[in-house]
């Protein structure tokens, strides 16, 4: 299974609501997690199948979709938030990940 | 806490053995993951074991050439790779599941090991 995120970047401003997008090449249920990574850090679970927050996670991220269409929003987005965000299919063996979309401060 | 050694150099065609040493948690109690990641690139999952039978997944460029096990008594996740290539070239991160059962939830993650694999 294919997951093709966009967009590749996005930049916006410390304050501002940030949209991802996760699009699956086949019928993924909810079998969708989101990952964040900072530059030279690990990656960290932050949704898990499509819309539950992984332990810790601020409400301010949130998940959303099914089938194939799924949407990691930023509500408010914080200086630590500007990374590379990775979702990743768990319907079918093997797992996959998508490209990643990588959020800029503007 | 995950933490993962046995990473270097190899020529291609040449094999290392990686580990994942775990603390913190009942290592027993839940199923692993390795996941890779090449320079200046994206993730890549390459395998899981479940906790319990030992059943195992792969990624397909990895099918038949690595080999995922752990050693529940000493707390040990391992991926033997063989018949190495140059786009295996990447940090390995081993990564804790959901539970018993292989779900490929990745709940925590160790700071990775570099395998380079250049003649």
């Amino acid at each position: 299974i294919v997951l093709t995120q966009s967009p590749a970047t996005l930049s916006l401003s410390p304050g501002e609501r940030a949209t991802l997008s996760c699009r699956a090449s086949h019928n993924i249920i909810t079998y969708l997690a989101w990952y964040q990574q900072r530059p030279g850090q690990t990656p960290r679970l932050l949704i898990y199948d499509a819309s539950y927050r992984a332990a810790g996670i601020p409400a301010r991220f949130s998940g959303s979709g099914s089938g194939t269409d799924f949407t990691l929003t930023i509500s408010s987005l914080e200086p630590e938030d500007f990374a590379t965000y990775y979702c990743q299919q768990r319907a079918n063996w093997p797992s996959t990940f998508g490209q990643g979309t990588k959020l800029e401060i503007k | 806490q995950l933490v993962e050694s046995g990473g270097g150099s190899a020529e291609p065609g040449g094999s290392l053995r990686l580990s994942c040493a775990v603390s913190g948690f009942t290592f027993g109690r839940f199923a692993m993951n390795w996941v890779r990641q090449a320079p200046g690139k994206g993730l890549e999952w390459v395998s899981a074991i479940s906790s319990s039978d030992g059943s195992t997944k792969y990624a397909d460029p990895v099918r038949g050439r690595f080999t995922i096990s752990r050693d529940n008594f000493k707390n040990t996740l391992f991926l033997q790779m063989n018949n190495l290539r140059a786009d295996d070239t990447a940090v390995y991160y081993c990564a804790r599941d959901s539970g018993v059962v292989m779900t490929a939830i990745l709940h925590s993650w160790g700071q990775g090991t570099l395998v380079t694999v250049s003649s």
